[in-house]
């Protein structure tokens, strides 16, 4: 167990839609990250978060956004839903964040239908 | 940008049998670390071992080495006496300084299985 939580586990909906992806850091980690697993991209680096503010960004859609909040948990939205967002997010946190090991979630596994 | 290469897409050994994977990356930075992580069938990926540059001591912890050697770009891991519990996929991982900051990139897996 790498102390980082992430819900729902599955999560199946159709194209166009909106959900929200949830993760709860290690405690004491105050970087947040999110990539993206699929079969033909591979594991792919979203987004990061430090403390609250946004600190790097990859290859994110603009129909995905996220936000860390005060108590450093991190949400991940994805709206307008399309075949080929169906993957499996993770989310992983660190501290500090530079140089040292990433922990990851169990991951959310999204199905767009 | 940084890029990592897994020469070998799929291994197949037998219990008790080395494997070693083989891993060539790409940087410009001077200063970065290397990752093995893996993910069983299960889903989660696990952190194995972490390398910065400016250590190519090489270094066994338990069933599990690694050659890091600079002036090839090469981080291979090896398992010694494999085991049915390996079985996975075997990610190298790098990451990027300045302004990317915690941003992983990995390579695209190794699937290792191991049969008794």
């Amino acid at each position: 167990d790498s102390g980082v939580t992430q819900t729902p586990k599955h999560l199946i909906t159709a194209t166009g839609q909106r959900v929200t992806l949830r993760c709860s850091p290690r405690s004491g980690d105050l970087s947040v990250y999110w990539y993206q697993q699929s079969l033909d991209q591979g594991l792919q680096f979203l987004i990061q978060y430090y403390n609250g503010e946004e600190r790097a960004k990859g290859n994110i859609l603009e129909r995905f956004s996220a936000q860390q909040f005060p108590d450093l948990h991190s949400e991940l939205n994805l709206s307008s839903l399309e075949l080929g967002d169906s993957a499996l997010y993770f989310c992983a946190s660190s501290f500090p964040d530079w140089g040292n090991e990433q922990f990851f979630g169990p991951g959310t596994r999204l199905t767009v239908l | 940008a940084q890029k990592v290469t897994q020469a070998q897409t799929e291994i197949s050994v037998v219990e008790k049998e080395d494997v070693t994977l083989d891993c060539v990356y790409e940087t410009r930075d001077t200063t970065y670390y290397l990752f093995w992580y893996k993910q069983p069938p299960s889903g989660e990926l696990v952190f194995l071992i972490r390398r910065n540059s400016f250590d190519e001591q090489n270094e066994i912890s338990g069933r599990y080495s690694w050659n890091f050697q600079k002036s090839t770009s090469s981080f291979n891991f090896t398992i010694t006496a494999s085991q049915v519990v390996d079985s996975a996929v075997y990610f190298c991982v790098t990451n990027a300084g300045g302004t990317s900051y915690g941003k992983l990139t990995f390579g695209q897996g190794t699937i290792l299985t191991v049969h008794p």
